[in-house]
């Protein structure tokens, strides 16, 4: 069984610092790996997506990813954090050849304070 | 307009009443899912569709049935809403010509059961 795991509840950051957003998962077989934002009263938008390759990935918004297959883990970050960054971020997990489904953490709330 | 429409987009009702969810695209997707999501435990699969005459429970099937009446459309119904079904549900599709497993979202319908 595939599951994700997100360790905060919530992530405080002031505006203009770097953020991360932590994500660990545990699969049988490669991962391929998805971030999710959602914003207040709206659906969850894609963000970025890990399948092969770079380890570092780029996505929407100014956001990225660093997967370590080592660590089984694949955080998010940015290098420089808005107001407008705050919401609710999903990590999800999928094993290719295992039904397509996505499995999600339980979410991260990111605070960026002015 | 949106590529995944969801109706109502609030609702509350009483415990035993029927109750249906609808959710339409326009994205020409075989597969459609519904999910919820409660608070810390991420979003939750609830039945998935891959193409009009596939049906697949998810992960918490109990107290819920959907039915896909073509591929734009696939609906959740509860037979008899109780309290703990209170949740944001959201309604997704995939294009399985990418094999990537990527989600798109509708808006959510937020269901109150009293």
């Amino acid at each position: 069984a595939q599951s994700v795991a997100q360790p905060e509840d919530q992530v405080n950051v002031a505006e203009g610092n770097p953020l991360t957003v932590k994500c660990t998962y545990s699969v049988s077989g490669n991962p391929y790996l998805f971030w999710y934002v959602q914003y207040p009263n709206r659906g969850l938008q894609f963000l970025l997506k890990y399948i092969t390759g770079d380890n570092l990935v780029k996505g929407s918004y100014g956001f990225e990813a660093e997967f370590n297959k080592s660590q089984t883990s694949f955080h998010l970050k940015k290098p420089s954090a808005l107001v407008s960054d705050s919401a609710l971020y999903f990590c999800a997990v999928r094993v290719p050849n295992a039904g397509n489904m996505l499995t999600f953490g339980g979410g991260t709330r990111l605070m960026v304070k002015p | 307009d949106a590529d995944v429409t969801q109706t109502p987009r609030n609702r509350i009702t009483k415990t035993g009443k029927r109750i249906m969810l609808e959710c339409s695209q326009t994205k020409g997707h075989d597969r459609m899912y519904w999910y919820r999501q409660d608070p810390g435990l991420g979003l939750r699969l609830i039945y998935y569709s891959f193409d009009v005459k596939d049906i697949n429970k998810g992960e918490i099937s109990d107290g819920y049935s959907v039915s896909r009446q073509a591929q734009a459309k696939f609906s959740l119904s509860l037979e008899s809403a109780i309290p703990n079904q209170t949740a944001l549900y959201f309604c997704a599709t995939s294009d399985p010509g990418t094999n990537t497993g990527e989600l798109f979202f509708g808006e959510g319908s937020r269901l109150t059961v009293l």
